[in-house]
């Protein structure tokens, strides 16, 4: 079975700084790894994705994610936060191995970020 | 920019009544799919289509949820009869293969 854990459930930083929301996923097979975020009664909006490659992902609005495989991390990081960044930030991974009926995305619970000035 | 199109936005119902929402995936996009959020959590997966055929609804309480994608474009997906439990945002995603998932506004419903 696969899984993601968030484990803070609010990051708060301030404007101006880095961020970081971290991410550990648990997966058999090749872990295709997503950042989506989600501003209040919104549906969720695609940021980045690793599936192979530079473990280096750059995305959406200033943002990106670093894949360590040692560590089965995935955590999201943008240099500056905005106060238009405060949002919730969801991790999901899926079994890049499985197609069909068994290529499920899970998701985290979630991270509240909020950037204050 | 071409977007996931979901409505109603918001429903209010009672318990016991028929809901339904509706879903047109951006064009082009095969697979589609149908996600419940519970405050405070993440999406989890109800149904998954490719094209007009159901590959996942291992996680649909059939007895009171259905969803049909009748001609592999959008979809309903319906819920009767409503339980206060079913309160949640209804979201729907689609997908063009089985990489990047694009999702919808949502519908959140509301049992009283």
């Amino acid at each position: 079975a696969q899984s993601v854990a968030q484990p803070e459930d609010q990051v708060n930083v301030a404007e101006g700084n880095p961020l970081t929301v971290k991410c550990t996923y648990s997966v058999s097979g090749n872990p295709y790894l997503f950042w989506y975020v989600q501003y209040p009664n919104r549906g969720l909006q695609f940021l980045l994705k690793y599936i192979t490659g530079d473990n280096l992902v750059k995305g959406s609005y200033g943002f990106e994610a670093e894949f360590n495989k040692s560590q089965t991390s995935f955590h999201l990081k943008k240099p500056s936060a905005l106060v238009s960044d405060s949002a919730l930030y969801f991790c999901a991974v899926r079994d890049g191995l499985l197609t069909g009926g068994g290529n499920k995305l899970t998701f985290g619970t979630g991270t509240q970020l909020k950037v204050e000035l | 920019e071409a977007e996931v199109a979901q409505s109603p936005r918001y429903k209010i119902t009672e318990k016991s009544q028929a809901v339904a929402f509706w879903c047109d995936p951006i064009s082009g996009h095969a697979t589609l799919y149908w996600y419940r959020q519970i405050l405070g959590q993440g999406p989890e997966l109800l149904v998954q289509f490719q094209d007009e055929s159901v590959v996942d609804d291992s996680q649909l309480p059939k007895d009171r949820f259905s969803a049909e994608r009748l001609k592999g474009v959008d979809s309903t997906l319906k819920i009767q009869p409503a339980e206060l439990g079913d309160s949640a945002m209804y979201l729907c995603a689609s997908s063009f293969g089985e990489e990047t998932q694009y999702f919808g506004p949502g519908t959140r419903l509301l049992v009283l």
